[in-house]
């Protein structure tokens, strides 16, 4: 079974720029969550869907928004960028319920200018 | 409210000799506890995951853990390291009847292996 996939794997902004960052889970998946790892402040939960709906959020501006689809893959958007959010963004993908196992992608490692 | 305690950001340890990467934590619901490896560059991968089916739970590459309830523990163990185990490691929570998946993470223990 693949596992989880996230394009693209590097990314180059300057500030002020949106970016749009995907995730495809584990077949059968339908929870998704992301998370944000910065050697600053390690990693920190961003959001969390499960069947096209936000179920948890975490402490993080406006800027930074997501949304899944009908068939469970993810896209996380981050507008009016700033060098803080040079970060590796880790997607996770699970069956579902409270302490399931996530299973994580690769990350994609964004550097903002 | 649910937190994790990596009580070392480092371990240094010489190549076949014995692992302890220590860690606590704090759950207000019955919690899932995991240890996850992070190599350089790369994702994290699941090393073992405990669900109260037994304390001792055995993982990927001779790593086990021992859950602790009175000493709200969960210590990574490995009889004799290997090169390859040198790493960040991040022991994590995720409450089991919140509903939730979201996961806390500790801020991570890096393994250095020495030959």
């Amino acid at each position: 079974k693949a596992g989880v996939t996230q394009t693209p794997r590097y990314l180059i902004k300057t500030r002020g720029q949106q970016v749009t960052l995907s995730c495809s889970p584990i077949s059968g998946h339908r929870s998704v969550s992301w998370y944000q790892q910065t050697p600053g402040q390690g990693l920190q939960f961003l959001f969390e869907y499960f069947s096209e709906t936000q179920r948890n959020k975490g402490n993080f501006p406006g800027r930074f928004s997501g949304r899944q689809f009908s068939n469970s893959r993810s896209e996380m958007n981050v507008s009016t960028l700033e060098l803080g959010d040079s970060a590796l963004y880790l997607c996770a993908s699970s069956l579902g319920a409270g302490g399931d196992t996530q299973y994580f992608g690769p990350g994609t490692r964004l550097t903002v200018l | 409210a649910q937190s994790v305690t990596q009580l070392d950001s480092h371990v240094s340890v010489s190549e076949g000799t014995p692992v302890l990467l220590r860690c606590n934590y704090s759950s207000s619901y019955s919690p899932s506890l995991f240890w996850y490896v992070q190599h350089p560059n790369k994702g994290l991968q699941l090393l073992l995951k405990y669900t109260s089916a037994a304390t001792l739970v055995k993982g990927i590459n001779g790593f086990e853990a021992e859950f602790k309830k009175s000493e709200t523990s969960f210590h990574l163990t490995k009889p004799s390291a290997h090169m390859s185990d040198a790493a960040e490691y991040f022991c994590v929570v995720s409450p089991v009847t919140s509903g939730y998946s979201t996961l806390t993470f500790g801020k991570g223990t890096m393994l250095l292996v020495s030959p």
